[in-house]
């Protein structure tokens, strides 16, 4: 079955700390691959996306994510948190080119001062 | 329009009436989802048009939900008789191009209560 797992459900961490935010899906042929963000109170924003070519992928806000075909990954990574990144992070896979987006649970960053 | 718009934003209903939650997608894209949030369950595929026409709606909880989209355009999800378990946040995502998968440009959700 077509799934998405984000490993964490509660990521603490102090501000100007690194974190990374796990995300595994389960294996396809190809896949496309997302990470949004939602901020309190708001709607969902995209944060970065691996269509294909270099596995590694920059984004929005200074986040950063590697794809990983061996693995099944596409984990987030930020060298160095702010208050303001305190939100809720879903990562999502497409299967098919122009098909629905399958969403992870979800994974709450809380950035500590 | 600039982004994809809800309404409405929060809607109280009564166990047993119907809702309608409506969805006005980003002029010209021609793919449009509906997801359902609810606290601590991620979010739930309902259904996905693509024009007017609903090639998957696996994702409908029950013959008491149903959706349509006119005019490629605006969406209408519908939940006959509410049960106190409807109450989550819906969000509706429309996408411009099933060529190149860009992504959804969200809608800030209709948050639904059901008492």
């Amino acid at each position: 079955a077509q799934s998405v797992t984000q490993l964490d459900s509660q990521v603490p961490v102090f501000e100007e700390a690194p974190v990374e935010l796990r995300c595994n899906y389960s294996s396809s042929v190809s896949v496309y691959l997302f990470w949004y963000v939602q901020y309190p109170n708001q709607g969902l924003q995209l944060l970065l996306k691996y269509l294909s070519g270099s596995t590694l992928v920059k984004g929005i806000n200074g986040f950063e994510a590697e794809f990983n075909k061996s693995q099944t990954s596409f984990h987030l990574r930020k060298p160095s948190v702010h208050i303001s990144d305190t939100a809720e992070y879903f990562c999502a896979v497409m299967y098919n080119q122009g098909g629905k987006l399958i969403f992870g649970q979800g994974t709450e960053l809380s950035v500590k001062p | 329009g600039a982004g994809v718009s809800q309404s409405p934003s929060n809607k109280v209903t009564e166990k047993g009436k119907d809702v309608e939650l409506r969805c006005d997608p980003i002029s010209g894209h021609t793919a449009l989802y509906w997801y359902r949030q609810s606290l601590g369950q991620g979010l739930e595929f309902l259904i996905y048009f693509q024009g007017n026409s609903a090639p998957d709606k696996s994702g409908l909880p029950s013959d008491r939900f149903s959706a349509e989209r006119t005019g490629g355009s605006v969406s209408t999800l519908t939940i006959q008789r509410t049960q106190q378990e409807d109450s989550a946040v819906y969000l509706c995502a429309s996408s411009s191009d099933r060529g190149r998968p860009y992504g959804y440009t969200f809608g800030s959700g209709t948050r639904l209560t059901v008492v």
